[in-house]
């Protein structure tokens, strides 16, 4: 079956842009994760959303980055005015469930690059 | 706080030697344990996890991992290495409880060279 999906592959924003970043989870699945891997700081959890919940915003690293999930489906993370440092790849991911044991399976990610 | 350290940024071996990973993790409480491959200009795919039953865990491609708990290690290994095995490695650690359950931590990932 068809695995996470996530658009756009490659993002180029000037300083100071909103842009907003996609990902298509895999049908059935009620967990989705998103991360952000940067040469700096590694692969880092962003947020994550789990049916119908309150999402774990815990690892978003500012205010300028916020995130929704409709119907339950498709992931939108948003990120106003952004910096330099805003520049990684991000991940999505999503499983069956939010249970530790559930295997999460990732996206290929969007690399975004900041002038 | 939990937390994951990968000793070596980059490892390299000959095709046919021996691979192993390093891997130690901080927690409170034994977590579950996973390792991921990522391929270049590729997401991250799952090679094994380990979930609190058989301590020695086999995954895909031929590699396997140990979880030690007096020496909070979950080294990862293969035989013989395969060309084709050249990647970036991530160990990452979750909560089995609480707040942050499945939220994975990752390593700083090691990358694997293979020598003809």
């Amino acid at each position: 079956g068809a695995g996470v999906s996530q658009s756009p592959s490659n993002k180029v924003t000037e300083k100071g842009k909103d842009v907003e970043l996609r990902c298509d989870p895999i049908s059935g699945h009620t967990a989705l994760y998103w991360y952000r891997q940067s040469l700096g700081q590694g692969l880092e959890f962003l947020i994550y959303f789990q049916g119908n919940s309150a999402p774990d915003k815990s690892g978003l690293p500012s205010d300028r980055f916020s995130a929704e999930r409709t119907g339950g489906s498709v992931s939108t993370l948003t990120i106003q005015r952004t910096q330099q440092e805003d520049s990684a790849v991000y991940l999505c991911a999503s499983s069956i469930s939010r249970g530790g044991t559930d295997t999460q399976y990732f996206g290929p990610g969007t690399r975004l690059t900041v002038l | 706080a939990q937390s994951v350290t990968q000793l070596g940024s980059h490892v390299s071996v000959s095709e046919g030697a021996l691979v192993l990973l390093r891997c130690n993790y901080s927690s409170s409480v034994p977590p579950y344990l996973f390792w991921y491959v990522q391929y270049p200009n590729q997401g991250l795919q799952l090679l094994l996890k380990y979930t609190s039953a058989a301590t020695l865990v086999k995954g895909i491609n031929g590699f396997e991992a140990e979880f030690k708990k007096s020496e909070t290690s979950f080294h990862l290994t293969k035989p013989s290495a395969h060309m084709s095995d050249a990647a970036e490695y991530f160990c990452a650690v979750s909560a089995r409880y609480g707040g942050s359950q499945g939220n994975l931590i990752f390593g700083k990932g090691t990358k694997l060279s293979v020598k003809p």
